[in-house]
């Protein structure tokens, strides 16, 4: 079983529509959780940082972790279609260590349609 | 704030020659790692420095290299390469230490795209 699991989609949507993207994991220890987008030919833009269990808002986004059920989600409401790019979701572990590092998703392609 | 800087962004090497990538951080930011993405692996781990000390490194061969220098540029080497290292190669800045646990979070460059033919 991969530690991050994440549905590569791709998704397409109509603009102003809401939104799912979603990651499990399966190593418990992990603590930290984000989400980045990837436009095409670009590097990976942080969107959304979460620590621990918990919702968290940002604008349109929104952040969702789920740590019993090792469950993540970002919801994007009244999508647009600047929204269309790659969301790859990134955990780590806390302790530290030469073992430490960000496991990411292998991330989710999303359209939106004016 | 500048942003992460690599160099070059398009490259195009042949089979068994080596390549150097470069990546200048985010000012203040002590930390520099290194990270693939294919289409199939997605991003996958090469090392992190940080103080010019590697702290952690993936599973890739010893053909794959780094080091950070005084002012926390990095970059990165692969020598005799294979038609399999063609791929996207991102550098992320953090100001702290990722592999020293807790929150750290990382920038990243847009790349270097490296064609190996």
């Amino acid at each position: 079983q991969k530690e991050v699991e994440q549905d590569p989609g791709p998704l397409s949507v109509p603009e102003g529509a809401i939104v799912s993207l979603n990651c499990t994991y399966s190593n418990s220890a992990f603590q930290y959780f984000m989400w980045y987008r990837q436009y095409s030919r670009k590097g990976p833009e942080l969107l959304m940082y979460t620590y621990s269990s918990g919702n968290k808002e940002d604008g349109r986004f929104t952040a969702q972790v789920d740590k019993s059920s090792k469950y993540i989600s970002l919801f994007i409401r009244d999508s647009q279609p600047s929204d269309s790019a790659t969301y790859l979701c990134a955990m780590s572990a806390t302790g530290g260590g030469s073992n430490y590092k960000l496991t990411f998703g292998k991330g989710t392609l999303l359209t939106v349609n004016p | 704030k500048a942003g992460v800087t690599q160099t070059p962004r398009y490259l195009i090497k042949t089979r068994g020659q080596q390549v150097t990538l470069s990546c200048s951080p985010i000012s203040g930011h002590r930390s520099v790692s290194w990270y693939q993405q294919t289409p199939g692996q997605g991003l996958q781990f090469l090392f992190e420095y940080f103080s010019e000390t590697q702290r952690n490194k993936g599973n890739f061969p010893g053909r794959f290299s780094g080091r950070q220098f005084s002012n926390s540029r990095s970059e990165m080497n692969v020598s005799t390469l294979e038609l399999g290292d063609s791929a996207l190669y991102l550098c992320a800045s953090s100001r702290l230490a990722v592999s020293g646990g807790g929150k750290s979070e990382q920038y990243f460059g847009p790349g270097t795209r490296l064609t190996v033919t």
